[in-house]
């Protein structure tokens, strides 16, 4: 099964919004409501940011935003901020398996 | 707080066989699906593996290139989850994290941020 498919990288000024895409197929993203989203930092662990499409753990800033249509799912990064800097991966349940996007490098300008 | 500490990495060669631990704290393993995810060096994050709580049936699945060879358990009573390589090969080679988005108790579930440190498998002559 092929990774999610996301743009290698997405960038903004402080204070901006950057949108990351994230698409699949109808057996993966667009069947189930399990997407989450992930942020690295270089040489770090990763972090859960979203959870459920949309859902957002305690802890983590109201500037980020899940939403899903069809086969995309998204991430939506709003007052962008210099600690946003950084690698982002979506991630989908596929039924009998799971898969990752293939990864945004996120630069904040 | 929750807490996931991955052990048992190191430097092994092609065709040899490793034990990798992931011990939980904070919730309990059999409450939650918990995956284990690889990153190689430089490359993005790929899903190697899940087992399913075990209200869900407790079963495994496994990524196309680890099947048959990887292996995922739990032990309850150390809190512990395993993942069991044989036939390790050069392109296994990679940083291996466990992991959970949520574990869910008397029909609440609760989001887990934070993945552990990792654990280093490094496969060569």
């Amino acid at each position: 099964q092929s990774a999610l498919t996301q743009p290698p990288s997405a960038s903004g000024s402080p204070g901006q919004s950057v949108t990351i895409s994230c698409t699949g197929t109808s057996s993966d993203v667009g069947a189930y409501i399990y997407v989450s989203w992930y942020r690295q930092h270089p040489g770090k662990a990763p972090r859960l940011m979203i959870y459920e499409v949309n859902k957002r753990p305690s802890g983590v800033p109201d500037r980020f935003s899940g939403s899903k249509s069809g086969n995309t799912a998204s991430l939506t990064v709003s007052g962008l901020q210099a600690e946003d800097e950084a690698d982002y991966y979506c991630f989908s349940y596929a039924g009998s398996s799971h898969i990752f996007g293939t990864g945004t490098k996120v630069t904040v300008l | 707080e929750v807490q996931l500490v991955e052990s048992g990495g190191g430097l092994v060669e092609p065709g040899g066989s490793l034990r990798l631990s992931c011990a939980a704290s904070g919730f309990t393993v059999n409450n939650a699906w918990m995956h284990w995810v690889r990153q190689a060096p430089g490359k993005g994050l790929e899903w190697v593996g899940r087992i399913k709580r075990e209200s869900n049936g407790g079963t495994t699945d496994y990524a196309a290139p680890v099947k048959d060879r990887f292996t995922i358990s739990r032990d309850d009573s150390r809190n512990t989850v395993f993942l069991q390589m044989t036939s390790l090969e050069t392109d296994d080679t990679a940083v291996y994290y466990c992991t959970t988005d949520e574990w869910c108790a008397n029909g609440v579930c609760h989001p887990v941020v934070s993945w552990g440190q990792g654990t280093l498998v490094t496969v060569s002559s």
